[in-house]
């Protein structure tokens, strides 16, 4: 596709149900991002894909929070139990090269999935 | 621990004017990347500009332009003759050398007025 797509865009759950939110990253590239922005903060990390392979999952806050890639295209991301905290946008990005944009540093984000949970 | 501090959380400014977002980080790294992004109403981020630690030059792209200091740990965009489409969220970012994830700031909201 012509750029990196989200869905849902908004998703409202009641505590302790379960969501997946999906990202399709734009076509060919290698690195997939996850990031987490609370109301009025920036991006924080969670999850870096390269390829199917899940480099680091450093920022992944609990063992709740689950993601994966299995063909190295389209991403997961997978809250269990949810709770209030967890609300938020959840913004993937991707990058053609290995890591954060190689050369260029240039990510190409989504617009995101707005999760609220009740 | 990298940590990115961005001290205005909204600025407002007349079209055709410029206008400074500042930046100040915190690393013990001597081989980094910093950014700003922009993040308009309801649409995704986008990188403006671009600047490699190890190079003294700032960055430029057209009306963006950055002041970087590295002994000050200072990364500032100027925006000049502002333009109605750049009103937004400005993120500062900085990326480790080999690392993949970046640090963001908790952003600038910029309101270009008419």
């Amino acid at each position: 596709g012509a750029g990196v797509s989200q869905s849902p865009r908004y998703k409202v759950a009641k505590r302790g149900q379960d969501v997946a939110l999906r990202c399709d990253p734009i076509s060919g590239h290698v690195s997939l991002f996850w990031y987490q922005q609370a109301l009025g903060q920036g991006p924080e990390f969670l999850t870096y894909f390269q390829n199917e392979a899940q480099l680091d999952k450093s920022g992944l806050p609990s063992d709740r929070f689950f993601a994966e890639r299995p063909e190295g295209s389209v991403s997961t991301l997978k809250i269990q139990r949810t709770q209030q905290e967890d609300s938020a946008v959840y913004l993937c990005a991707s990058s053609l090269a290995w890591g954060t944009g190689g050369n260029t540093g240039e990510l190409f984000f989504g617009e995101g999935s707005r999760l609220t949970v009740l | 621990a990298q940590t990115v501090t961005q001290s205005q959380p909204e600025m407002s400014v007349q079209e055709a004017e410029t206008v400074t977002l500042s930046c100040t980080y915190d690393t013990s790294e001597s081989n980094y990347y910093l950014f700003w992004y922009k993040q308009p109403p309801s649409r995704q981020m986008i990188l403006v500009i671009r600047q490699e630690a190890y190079k003294q030059q700032n960055a430029t792209e057209n009306r963006f332009s950055v002041n970087f200091q590295k002994a000050a740990k200072s990364f500032s965009l100027k925006i000049s003759d502002s333009q109605l489409g750049d009103t937004a969220m400005y993120f500062c970012a900085f990326m480790k050398h080999g690392d993949e994830k970046l640090t963001f700031g908790t952003g600038t909201r910029l309101t270009i007025i008419p």
